[in-house]
């Protein structure tokens, strides 16, 4: 099956900018998420990226897609501590199924 | 906004015992999945379900089974409960077009003794 990976653990300082990535097997992938799941709670979604771009930005969110590495990464800006939490990158592949392709989460700690 | 509820967020049972975990979405989504989640292992996908009554195996279904007897409602069973079953779930519904976003529940952290 498809294979999403994501290294474990991140720590940055209060203000900094975080970068979160992960790789994927799927070449036929057609949209890649990014979940937030704060202690205790479900994934929310964060945002999302179509194949065919190479970067998108909300707010304090920058994801790049580099199609040809397998490579998303996720900036957060100007990281707070609400930022901490883990995060999960998600693949949807290219056949007609809507499954998801998870990886394991990273989880991101922001220290004061 | 999407509201995917699952009935307990704790859950303590016993070894042998049939464990029913509910979930219940608001947005008429077609598409319904059960997911358990482990430390240093992600989201690993159990059952998902298209329509009514219909349902699919995802990568890990053994000792677990499911039920959409109506469309709003998913519902994830263990047959007879075993404790490397002890692990959070996640409930989560979509759209019937493929590449939309799926929305997730809270989650129920099922502890079995």
């Amino acid at each position: 099956g498809e294979d999403v990976e994501q290294s474990l653990f991140l720590s940055v300082r209060e203000g900094d900018s975080s970068v979160i990535n992960c790789t994927y097997t799927d070449s036929s992938s057609t949209y890649l998420y990014w979940y937030k799941q704060e202690p205790g709670a479900g994934l929310q979604l964060l945002t999302y990226i179509f194949s065919n771009m190479d970067m998108k930005q909300d707010q304090r969110l920058t994801v790049l897609l580099n199609k040809k590495d397998k490579h998303l990464s996720l900036r957060i800006a100007d990281t707070q501590t609400g930022d901490s939490a883990i995060y999960f990158c998600a693949e949807s592949p290219g056949t007609g199924a809507n499954n998801l392709f998870f990886g394991t989460g990273t989880r991101l700690t922001v220290i004061p | 906004d999407v509201k995917v509820t699952q009935s307990s967020r704790y859950l303590v049972k016993r070894t042998g015992e049939k464990v029913f975990l509910e979930c219940v979405q608001d947005m008429d989504h077609e598409n319904m999945f059960w997911y358990r989640q482990d430390p240093g292992l992600g989201l690993r996908l159990i059952y998902f379900s298209y329509d009514v009554k219909m349902k699919e195996k995802g990568d890990i279904p053994e000792g677990y089974s499911v039920s959409r007897e109506k469309k709003e409602r998913f519902s994830l069973i263990l047959e007879s409960a075993s404790t490397n079953q002890t692990s959070m779930y996640l409930c989560a519904s979509s759209p019937p077009l493929s590449n939309q976003p799926q929305h997730f529940g809270d989650g129920t952290r099922l502890s079995i003794l």
